[in-house]
């Protein structure tokens, strides 16, 4: 089945350093997802990336879809405390509007 | 709107015990979702509902049950609790169209002793 591959697992950061994590699919993706999950929270929905090679930012958060459209990244520029948490990519199920997530990068900042 | 809302928010069971976990949305999304989280796994996909009346098997379906009641709730039953079912337990909704992400309730933590 679909696989979706984030890496890294885990990252600990200075404050004011940046940040990127990377996502990778095994297939195709029509259009990729990405949410964060703070400590003790739940997923909350960031952005959506459809068009291949596609940009978007959100402020210091730079979201970024593969030429092939079969990898996507997100980076954060100068991290503060704020963006601790987790950080998922999600693409497309086979069929339905299901999600299939990464597991995930955990974010830390030292401040 | 109180958006997803999900109860209980903790609970302990001990093996071989039944419970629902109840799950409402008010923003008459059609879509609706059960994952469980565990550590380094991400989000898996449980069960899925499409519409009021329809249900569909996720990644991990087996040991859960579900029903979609009406549009608002969706629910999600553990028959025979095992350990192997410790987890956090989310519920989503998605609005009409591919377009949107999903909202998230704030989640179920179910310990199986």
């Amino acid at each position: 089945g679909q696989q979706v591959m984030q890496i890294p697992q885990y990252q600990h950061v200075q404050e004011g350093e940046d940040f990127t994590t990377y996502c990778n699919s095994s297939t195709t993706l029509s259009n990729i997802q990405w949410y964060k999950q703070r400590p003790g929270g739940h997923p909350v929905f960031l952005i959506q990336l459809v068009k291949s090679g596609e940009v978007k930012k959100q402020k210091r958060l730079t979201f970024q879809f593969g030429e092939a459209k079969k990898n996507s990244s997100l980076h954060i520029t100068a991290t503060q405390t704020t963006d601790v948490g987790t950080y998922f990519c999600a693409g497309p199920g086979a069929y339905g509007n299901k999600l299939v997530f990464g597991a995930g990068t955990i974010l830390r900042v030292k401040s | 709107n109180a958006g997803v809302t999900q109860t209980p928010k903790f609970q302990v069971l001990k093996t071989g015990q039944s419970m629902t976990l109840q799950c409402a949305q008010d923003m008459n999304h059609n879509s609706m979702y059960w994952y469980r989280q565990d550590p380094g796994m991400g989000l898996r996909l449980i069960y899925y509902s499409a519409s009021e009346g329809t249900t569909d098997k996720g990644e991990v379906p087996n040991g859960y049950n579900v029903s979609r009641l009406n549009k608002r709730e969706f629910s999600l039953r553990l028959e025979s609790a095992a350990p192997s079912q410790t987890s956090v337990y989310f519920c989503a909704s998605l609005p009409r169209g591919i377009s949107f992400g999903q909202y998230f309730g704030p989640g179920t933590r179910l310990t199986v002793t």
